[in-house]
């Protein structure tokens, strides 16, 4: 596509509900990179793949988060029972290379836990 | 930890006013980025400096590298409403250059 595109948008759970978000980085692009953000705040890094790899997991939160990209390209966010304190902006970048020259962002998917 | 610490935080002005936003550490960086950020959107690069004083304008927006490459700047000349939104800068770490080192933001509204 001509751009990232994140699904879905908006996300609404009760406590204690697992939750998938989805990222569809710009084709062919090799890295890809999941953050957190808070209202008004600047994006936390999650966890960054590059092509299937997940070679970087250090900024997720606790072990309910876990993230995937099993063929390369599309990549899923679950966390399982969520807290309030997951709800955040869950952004997704990628880049063409393996570094950030140039990282490209989606509109973020918006969780509220309730 | 290198941390990049951003300022101001708030900025309200009106249209026509001239405004700098600083981007400051203590560590050294080989690149630095700056975002802007619309509400309910990701961030889209603006820039991204790379050479120690090294200025680069877009517009209006002037974006300047510290000689050090442990600090930038960003200048908006005469703003308008249309500038209003969140502007972040974010370091490429010099061990890990896949990694953004990110500033808290700076939001920025300009009144009409």
């Amino acid at each position: 596509g001509a751009g990232v595109s994140q699904s879905p948008r908006y996300k609404v759970a009760k406590r204690g509900q697992d939750v998938a978000l989805r990222c569809d980085p710009i084709s062919g692009h090799v890295s890809l990179f999941w953050y957190q953000q808070a209202l008004g705040q600047g994006p936390e890094f999650l966890t960054y793949f590059q092509n299937e790899a997940q070679l970087d997991k250090s900024g997720l939160p606790s072990d309910r988060f876990f993230a995937e990209r099993p063929e390369g390209s599309v990549s899923t966010l679950k966390i399982q029972r969520t807290q309030q304190e997951d709800s955040a902006v869950y952004l997704c970048a990628s880049s063409l290379g393996t570094s950030n020259t140039e990282a490209f962002f989606g509109q973020g998917t918006r969780l509220t836990v309730v | 930890t290198q941390l990049l610490e951003q300022s101001p935080q708030f900025l309200s002005i009106q249209e026509g006013e001239n405004l700098t936003v600083y981007c400051n550490s203590s560590s050294v960086f080989s690149s630095l980025q700056w975002y802007r950020q619309e509400p309910g959107e990701g961030p889209v690069l603006l820039v991204t400096v790379v050479t120690g004083g090294e200025v680069k304008k877009l517009k209006r927006l002037t974006f300047q590298f510290g000689d050090a490459r442990k600090d930038s700047s960003l200048h908006i000349t005469a703003a308008q409403p249309g500038d209003t939104g969140l502007y972040l800068c974010a370091g490429v770490a010099r061990r890990d250059n896949r990694k953004l080192i990110w500033g808290l933001g700076t939001s920025l509204a300009v009144n009409p």
